[in-house]
């Protein structure tokens, strides 16, 4: 099993509706992340977590939200789709104990909003 | 802001050559992550490049970080089909008290031909 499990893996939806992207975690660590991926642009942060009571609005915050359910729970949330919200996303986990932060990926969900 | 800038965004080369791939950042940071992405799939850790003169190797691949010159670079050695994939470098703001997640660059993509 991944350690950083994504659900779903796709999702073609339809612009208007509120969606749920939901990502859980085992490797015990506390921050995680939301990115999204589109052609050409690298990722990009939409919001970032350090514990369940710390959540903190990344580069393009805008047209999202988040939930910390859990330590290993981390939700993101597109409350109205629209067609650029069209992408890659990436939800992502480090552990603040050790030196540097670095992230360890989920497999991605591919969003399509029509 | 944070800047991290990747060249060549796009690499042709044959097997068995060599060649090195570039990352600038615009903010001081001794914190610098290598990714690698196969098409449709998750991000992978390469190399975690955490201090001044840093360097890693792994195989036919070589990282180091130069934090006075806000440079990285990853060179490939004698270039085989199976290096063939996007490679991302990512920056780190440490600020002691947290971080704000990885900064990207646009990524590389590379292709291997024989």
């Amino acid at each position: 099993d991944a350690d950083v499990t994504q659900t779903p893996r796709n999702r073609i939806t339809k612009t208007g509706k509120r969606i749920m992207l939901e990502c859980s975690q085992t490797k015990g660590h506390d921050r995680m992340y939301w990115y999204r991926q589109d052609p050409g642009l690298g990722l990009r942060l939409i919001y970032y977590s350090f514990d369940v009571k710390d959540i903190n609005k990344g580069e393009i915050s805008d047209g999202y939200s988040v939930s910390r359910q859990a330590q290993a729970k981390f939700s993101l949330s597109l409350e109205s789709a629209i067609p650029n919200q069209t992408a890659l996303y990436f939800c992502a986990t480090s552990d603040s104990g050790r030196g540097g932060t670095e992230a360890f990926f989920g497999q991605g969900t591919r969003l399509t909003v029509v | 802001e944070l800047k991290v800038e990747q060249n060549p965004l796009f690499l042709s080369m044959q097997e068995g050559k060599n060649y090195t791939i570039y990352c600038n950042y615009s903010t001081t940071s001794d914190r610098l992550y290598w990714y690698r992405q196969d098409p449709g799939k998750s991000l992978e850790s390469l190399f975690v490049l955490l201090s001044n003169g840093a360097v890693k190797q792994e195989g036919r691949l070589m990282a180091s970080l130069d934090t006075k010159a806000r440079l990285s670079t990853l060179h490939i050695t004698a270039a085989v089909h199976d290096l063939s994939a996007t490679y991302f470098c990512a920056v780190d703001i440490y600020s002691g008290g947290g971080a704000d997640g990885l900064t990207f660059g646009k990524g590389t993509h590379l292709i291997i031909q024989p």
